[in-house]
């Protein structure tokens, strides 16, 4: 199975900063990457498609990079309503594996 | 709007068996894959199975592979999870997500709704 690793494990910022988040795939997976935002209690949802590509509807505070086995998810300026939890996941094999997970605070 | 509700969860003793289901509104059920998604308590997300369109075609991850059994009936836009010979370890919230691609092939991909989801717990 392809394992994904996200970094940090949770981070805590200040409203308004750049916040980063990173996903590393075992091996390649092209660009087969998507990103969820989680909030506690409610349904998953999909923010970022193909690595890059911003589903409808999403702010466009978010924004996704990488191919290959590095991907990051980018918050340009981190808002109160950004508080969640944030999962990677890859769909280029069978066993579509999701990251660990990124708890996001505000400082 | 794109709705899916999920029901059926609850507490069950180990070797037991459940039948979830997934109510699904605001889109042509049947042009889409379903799946389910499982999230143990301080696990990460884990993709569980898949359905096609139809129903005709399904797959499932190695961990639950004889032991789960996915379903639909389009008629009544509803998904299920039948789960069977429970574990302690199948304890998890067990999201339906629709997929991505219309069509209802089955495809790997990442999913654009999710349900909350419905808790089940596996425990003597």
């Amino acid at each position: 199975d392809i394992q994904m690793t996200q970094s940090p494990s949770t981070l805590s910022a200040s409203v308004g900063d750049r916040v980063t988040i990173t996903c590393r795939a075992s091996q390649s997976i092209s660009s087969s990457l998507a990103w969820y935002q989680q909030k506690p209690g409610k349904a998953p949802k999909l923010l970022i498609y193909k690595a890059s590509n911003l589903e409808i509807g999403v702010s466009s505070r978010f924004s996704g990079s990488g191919s290959g086995t590095e991907f990051t998810l980018t918050i340009s300026s981190l808002q109160p309503d950004d508080i969640a939890t944030y999962h990677c996941q890859q769909y280029n094999s069978y066993s579509r594996t999701f990251g660990q997970g990124t708890k996001v605070e505000i400082k | 709007e794109v709705q899916l509700l999920e029901s059926g969860g609850g507490l069950v003793q180990p070797g037991g068996s459940l039948r979830l289901s997934c109510a699904a509104s605001g889109f042509t059920f049947s042009d889409y894959a379903m799946n389910w998604v499982r999230q143990a308590p301080g696990k990460r997300l884990e993709w569980v199975s898949v359905i096609s369109g139809s129903g005709a075609d399904s797959s499932y991850a190695d961990s639950v592979k004889g032991r789960f059994t996915i379903s639909r009936d389009n008629s009544k836009n509803t998904l299920y999870l039948q789960i069977n010979s429970l574990k302690p370890d199948d304890t998890a919230v067990y999201h339906c997500a629709k997929g991505i691609t219309w069509g209802g092939v089955i495809v790997i991909e990442g999913f654009d709704y999710w349900g909350r989801g419905t808790l089940v717990t596996v425990s003597s």
